[in-house]
C-alpha cells in the first residue's frame, strides 16, 4: 500500500520569507505522480504544483517550487517570497499504478505579517 | 466558467435520517470522487466513478451510497448507517486520460448531525 507522511503539522513563516514543507511517501511503484494540494480558509481545494516521477527536473510554478528526491522518497514543498494569501493548509498527494490517489494528514501553514 | 459545484454548503442531518448531498461539474470530466476529510486525518476516498453508470467503493463506502446517471453529476447520500457522518465533503472529477489523476475539486459541503 501507498503511504504519505506528513510529519509537521503547524508551521510559520514570516511574510517575505520562504518556508520548506516536508512531504515522504512510501511506494513500491516506480512511475508515480506526486502533488502539493493547498486549502486556504474558504475550504477550497487548488492545485499548486504537480510532479511526474519519471522527470529528472524538480517542477515550479512562480514562488512554489518542489524538491524531488526520488531514492529518498521525499517530496518537499519550497514557498519563495510568502505572502499572507499563502496561510493555508498544504496537502501532499501520491497516485501510483492502479491505487487511487492518496492524501497525507496535511500541514497549517501560518504567514505572519 | 467551469467548475464543480457542491451544494449545499451547510446540512443539517437528524438521527436516522438519510441526506443527500449534490456535485456538479461541467468540465466534462469522466471521473468524478467523493472524499471525507476530518481534522488531523486528511483526505479519505468514500466512492468514485469512471464512467456514468458505474461506480466503485473507496477506503470508507459503509455508511455511503452514490449514483452516477449523469456524467455532469455524482452524488452523495449519506444513510442512517453511518454513525459519524459529521464531516466536510469534498467531491472532485478528473480526466480519465490522465494517468495521474490531477483531482479538480468543489467548495464542499459540511454536515453536521442535529
Amino acid at each position: 500500500a501507498q503511504t504519505v507522511t506528513q510529519s509537521q503539522p503547524e508551521m510559520s513563516v514570516q511574510e517575505a520569507e520562504t518556508v520548506t514543507l516536508s512531504c515522504t511517501y512510501d511506494t513500491s511503484e516506480n512511475n508515480y505522480y506526486l502533488f502539493w494540494y493547498k486549502q486556504p480558509p474558504s475550504r477550497q481545494m487548488i492545485l499548486v504544483i504537480r510532479q511526474e516521477a519519471y522527470k529528472q527536473q524538480n517542477a515550479t510554478e512562480n514562488r512554489f517550487s518542489v524538491n524531488f528526491q526520488k531514492a529518498a522518497k521525499s517530496f518537499s514543498l519550497k514557498i519563495s517570497d510568502s505572502q499572507l494569501g499563502d496561510t493555508a493548509m498544504y496537502f501532499c498527494a501520491f497516485k501510483g499504478g492502479y491505487q487511487k490517489v492518496t492524501f497525507g494528514i496535511g500541514t497549517k501553514l501560518q504567514v505572519i505579517p | 466558467d467551469g467548475g464543480i459545484t457542491q451544494s449545499p454548503k451547510y446540512l443539517f442531518r437528524k438521527e436516522g435520517q438519510n441526506v443527500t448531498l449534490s456535485c456538479e461539474q461541467n468540465l466534462n470530466h469522466d471521473a468524478m470522487y467523493w472524499y471525507r476529510q476530518d481534522p488531523g486525518q486528511g483526505l479519505r476516498l468514500i466512492y468514485y466513478s469512471q464512467i456514468v453508470n458505474d461506480f466503485q467503493k473507496g477506503d470508507i463506502a459503509e455508511g455511503y451510497s452514490v449514483s452516477r446517471e449523469k456524467k455532469e453529476s455524482f452524488p452523495l447520500t449519506v444513510t442512517s448507517a453511518q454513525k459519524n457522518p459529521t464531516a466536510f465533503y469534498l467531491c472532485a472529477s478528473s480526466i480519465t486520460s490522465d494517468p495521474g489523476e490531477t483531482q479538480y475539486f468543489g467548495p464542499g459541503t459540511r454536515l453536521l448531525v442535529l
